[in-house]
């Protein structure tokens, strides 16, 4: 069973940048789409975006990432093979973005099967 | 694509059924999921393709319907069941989920 854990700074300053990892164990990070969602406190959830990263190299890379319009001009998400870990910036970040930030993995069909624990980042001065 | 969830909350008592709408803003065939979510915790997936149970998941959980209109019902709520569900259309992107349920001990 593939587990995923989410790490990153819990507290960032506003304007600043939101970085956090998540770190695949148990299997390949290959032919997944693995994605990231964010929960404020008290209140529902909401999906960022996937990175795809696929083995065969003639894979179109215009299909590797696929973001929330609402958040696309500010995030970036990132894939390293060698650490099997996948990555979320989220750049110019004000109060609205403290949440709780939850990596997982798309299953077939969509259903997002597999989940990290989550970490709380706050953005405050 | 917008996902309508309701209610928002219920009161319900062990050994009740109970049953949670979602309703889509456009046809998404049967790309809707179920979740559970308990404090503190990640979401877990309930039900996938409207209907299909996950793995693992007890029989007291189904789900209905196609195209914009969806039901999860929970028969014969347990003590572990009183917490907040959510839909999610997979149906495309960006993926949306409804509001959220809260289901309470009456």
């Amino acid at each position: 069973q593939v587990q995923l854990q989410e790490s990153g700074p819990g507290l960032v300053k506003p304007a600043e940048t939101l970085s956090l990892t998540c770190t695949v164990s148990g299997g390949s990070i290959n032919n997944y789409y693995w994605t990231w969602l964010r929960q404020p406190p008290g209140k529902g959830l909401e999906w960022i975006g996937y990175i795809y990263n696929s083995e065969n190299t003639n894979y179109n890379p215009s299909l590797k990432t696929n973001y929330n319009p609402s958040l696309k001009s500010r995030v970036t998400i990132s894939v390293d093979t060698s650490k099997n870990q996948f990555s979320l910036r989220l750049t110019s970040v004000t109060p609205a973005d403290t949440a709780v930030y939850y990596c997982a993995s798309e299953g077939g069909g969509g259903s997002y099967d597999n989940w990290g624990q989550g970490t709380l980042v706050t953005v405050s001065s | 694509i917008q996902m309508t969830q309701f209610p928002s909350s219920l009161s319900a008592s062990v050994g009740d059924r109970v049953t949670i709408t979602c309703r889509a803003s456009q046809d998404i065939r049967n790309d809707l999921g179920w979740y559970q979510q308990k404090p503190g915790k990640a979401p877990k997936l309930l039900i996938y393709a409207a209907s299909y149970l996950q793995s693992g998941v007890p029989s007291r959980f189904s789900g209905s319907g196609s195209g914009t209109d969806f039901t999860l019902t929970i028969s014969g709520l347990q003590p572990e069941d009183f917490t907040t569900y959510y839909c999610l259309q997979d149906y495309n992107y960006p993926r949306t989920f409804g509001q959220g349920t809260k289901v309470e001990i009456k």
